[in-house]
């Protein structure tokens, strides 16, 4: 089945120790966003690709790095975790012109001990 | 005011019950509605999906939008509790760099 895979599950990290957390897809979508959320919060978009144009949010920490190396992959880079950074990241594609439709990974639990 | 207004919850209900979940919203450029289910420890997956005013029926489920007063709701009908998971409203203005605001997601509980 076509799929958004994220890794790892769970990320067990010191605080300040850089992580990077992974996100691949099979279904050949154009679009792919990194989103945070916190526990009974909305998820909270990070930054987005249209293929390989990168769209930060506004208020996302310069903490916060995200690469993209090919249609199917992209890497969030968290250079610095603080303990505020623990949370669920979701990894999400979708078709350009999919409006609202986004097809999420499973997530990766991130603690900052 | 925020964007989107949901419900907090938790809200428990027993099974065959109907449920109600609904959620507000300020910005009348709001096209997109959708309602997006999250079981514990997974992402979220499209349940509903309406463009504008209206309803839209998909089997146990019933989603309105009243863009008229800004509210929209999901309905779920004869609740099972395999339906026990959160529920999130999300909305986008049209467009092709528009996002999605979500609400901050309602958890339901069905009692067997």
């Amino acid at each position: 089945d076509a799929m958004v895979i994220q890794n790892p599950r769970y990320q067990v990290t010191q605080f300040g120790k850089p992580v990077t957390l992974s996100c691949s897809q099979t279904l050949n979508h154009n679009v792919m966003y990194w989103y945070q959320q916190k526990s009974s919060q909305a998820p909270k978009l990070l930054f987005h690709y249209y293929d390989k144009d990168f769209n930060n949010e506004a208020d996302t920490p310069d903490n916060f790095q995200s690469r993209r190396p090919n249609t199917s992959f992209c890497f969030l880079d968290i250079r610095s975790p603080g303990l505020g950074d623990a949370a669920m990241y979701l990894c999400a594609t979708s078709r350009q012109g999919g409006v609202g439709k986004l097809f999420f990974g499973s997530g990766t639990q991130l603690s900052v001990l | 005011q925020k964007e989107v207004e949901q419900d907090p919850g938790p809200l428990s209900v027993p099974e065959g019950a109907i449920v109600s979940l609904n959620c507000t919203y300020s910005n009348s450029a709001f096209q997109y509605f959708m309602w997006y289910r999250q079981y514990s420890r997974k992402g979220p997956e499209l349940l509903m999906y309406t463009y504008s005013s209206g309803n839209k029926e998909d089997g146990r489920f019933t989603a309105q939008v009243d863009k008229s007063s800004k509210y929209i709701s999901l309905f779920i009908r004869d609740s099972q509790p395999s339906d026990s998971a959160t529920y999130l409203c999300a909305m986008s203005a049209t467009g092709a760099n528009s996002k999605l605001t979500f609400g901050k997601g309602i958890t339901l509980s069905v009692r067997p």
